[in-house]
């Protein structure tokens, strides 16, 4: 057990509704990372927080894709407008600075 | 953009044979990592390689990062049916930037 728990883990919602991801990444860990991977491709990054900080956020998300960390602490995604090119596994990893990234289950998210 | 090339794309290999895969950047990185995906799951880090020319071991695996600190390689001698996975490198620019990964099967 990695520690990042994310919820729910599985998702299927039907193109057009709005869906949201929770992300509770390991308590002492600064940076929150966010990813999205298909079958048979490596993660792709879609944004990072420093703490309550979003620091970064990739060219390629649209901007039906939003996220929040608050506090600090949990962060969550949204995604407006679903498509089904929005199907995907949607991970979450935490990590102190740069170190090593741990990696919470994964939301699989069906858009039909 | 930052790119990472990860080949081969997939390697099958008869148990107690030797796997490597190796990872090109585009660009020149502060460090690159290395995971293993199980099939079903998510991502586990296996190692870090910062200075140039570092090599690590880990039991029946060897990590080596370039002099250039643009390319890395994962050797594994032996391998067995519990090496089975993907195994991502990824390059840190800041945010990590995943290969695509190889998958390694071993048929027993």
């Amino acid at each position: 057990d990695t520690g990042v728990s994310q919820d729910p883990r599985h998702k299927i919602t039907k193109r057009g509704q709005n869906v949201t991801f929770r992300c509770d990444p390991i308590s002492e860990h600064n940076r929150l990372y966010w990813y999205r991977q298909t079958l048979g491709q490596g993660p792709e990054f879609l944004t990072y927080f420093q703490n309550e900080a979003q620091l970064e956020k990739s060219r390629l998300l649209s901007d039906r894709f939003s996220a929040e960390r608050p506090k600090g602490s949990f962060s969550t995604l949204e995604i407006q407008r679903t498509e089904q090119g929005d199907s995907a596994m949607y991970l979450c990893a935490s990590s102190l600075s740069l170190r090593e990234q741990y990696f919470g289950p994964g939301t699989r998210l069906t858009v039909t | 953009g930052q790119q990472v090339m990860q080949i081969p794309q997939y390697q099958h290999v008869q148990e107690g044979e030797d796997f490597t895969t190796y990872c090109n950047s585009s660009t020149t990185l502060s460090n690159i990592q290395w995971y293993k995906q199980r099939p079903g799951g998510h991502p586990v880090f296996l190692i870090q390689l910062v200075k140039s020319g570092e090599v690590k071991k880990q039991k029946r695996l060897t990590f080596q990062f370039g002099e250039a600190k643009k390319n890395s390689s994962l050797h594994i001698i032996a391998t067995q049916t519990t090496d089975v996975g993907t195994y991502f490198c990824a390059g840190q620019g800041g945010k990590l930037i995943f290969g695509q990964g190889t998958e390694l099967s071993v048929k027993p």
